[in-house]
């Protein structure tokens, strides 16, 4: 079976300020996809980052960045310079075939 | 707006009804995806279609869920003589599947259904 968990129910962080949200998957396919999404309040999901199993280096988008461990299965999300726009339920997600399996959230808020 | 759109955004239903919901995806995306959530989880896989043929379903889809997409196009889902365990939020997502190495969705507002 495939699972994700994240383990930060909440996290809060001071605008401006830096924060990592942590990921680990399990998964028995050598090539896979981890993804992290962001659910805004009454908002639908978007994409936040992608990254590549068969890739070492790590994703980066602008202010969001990954550390990828696939030895460790973990896919932490750093947030840098955090803004208010940042509040939101993160999701992270793997796609070892053809479903995503789904981590039950990291609920961010972001504090002016 | 070229997003993924679903209708209803919101359904509220008595326990024993019918309801059904729409998605329209992205309109060259090949791949559609049904989604439920509930309330502090994140989404669980119901099911996906690759143009109209329905490929995967998930254990979750009981045989009062049924999804359609005739023409490959929009897709629907309906679920028969709802159960108040059915209330959650139902997302369709939507992907340009070319081959495996790239699959992003791209999500719906969904679609809230309450079951009283």
């Amino acid at each position: 079976a495939q699972t994700v968990t994240q383990s930060q129910p909440e996290m809060s962080v001071q605008e401006a300020e830096t924060v990592t949200l942590s990921c680990t998957y399990d998964t028995s396919e050598s090539n896979y996809y981890l993804f992290w999404y962001k659910q805004p309040p009454s908002r639908q999901m978007i994409l936040v980052i992608r990254q590549e199993a068969y890739k070492q280096q790590n994703a980066t988008e602008n202010r969001f960045s990954v550390n990828f461990q696939k030895a460790a299965k973990s896919f932490s999300l750093k947030i840098s310079d955090s803004q208010l726009g940042d509040t939101a339920m993160y999701f992270c997600a793997s796609t070892p075939g053809n479903q995503f399996y789904f981590g039950t959230g990291t609920s961010l808020t972001v504090i002016p | 707006d070229t997003g993924v759109s679903q209708d209803p955004r919101h359904k509220i239903t008595k326990r024993g009804q019918n309801v059904t919901f729409r998605c329209d995806p992205i309109s060259e995306h090949n791949r559609l995806y049904w989604y439920r959530q509930t309330l502090g989880q994140g989404p669980e896989f119901l099911t996906y279609f690759q143009n109209e043929a329905q490929l995967e379903k998930s254990r979750l889809l009981s045989d009062r869920f049924s999804a359609e997409r005739p023409k490959g196009s929009f897709s629907t889902l309906e679920i028969q003589r709802t159960e108040q365990g059915d209330s959650a939020m139902y997302l369709c997502a939507s992907s340009l599947f070319l081959d495996r190495d790239y699959n992003e969705q791209f999500f719906g507002p969904g679609t809230r259904l309450t079951v009283l």
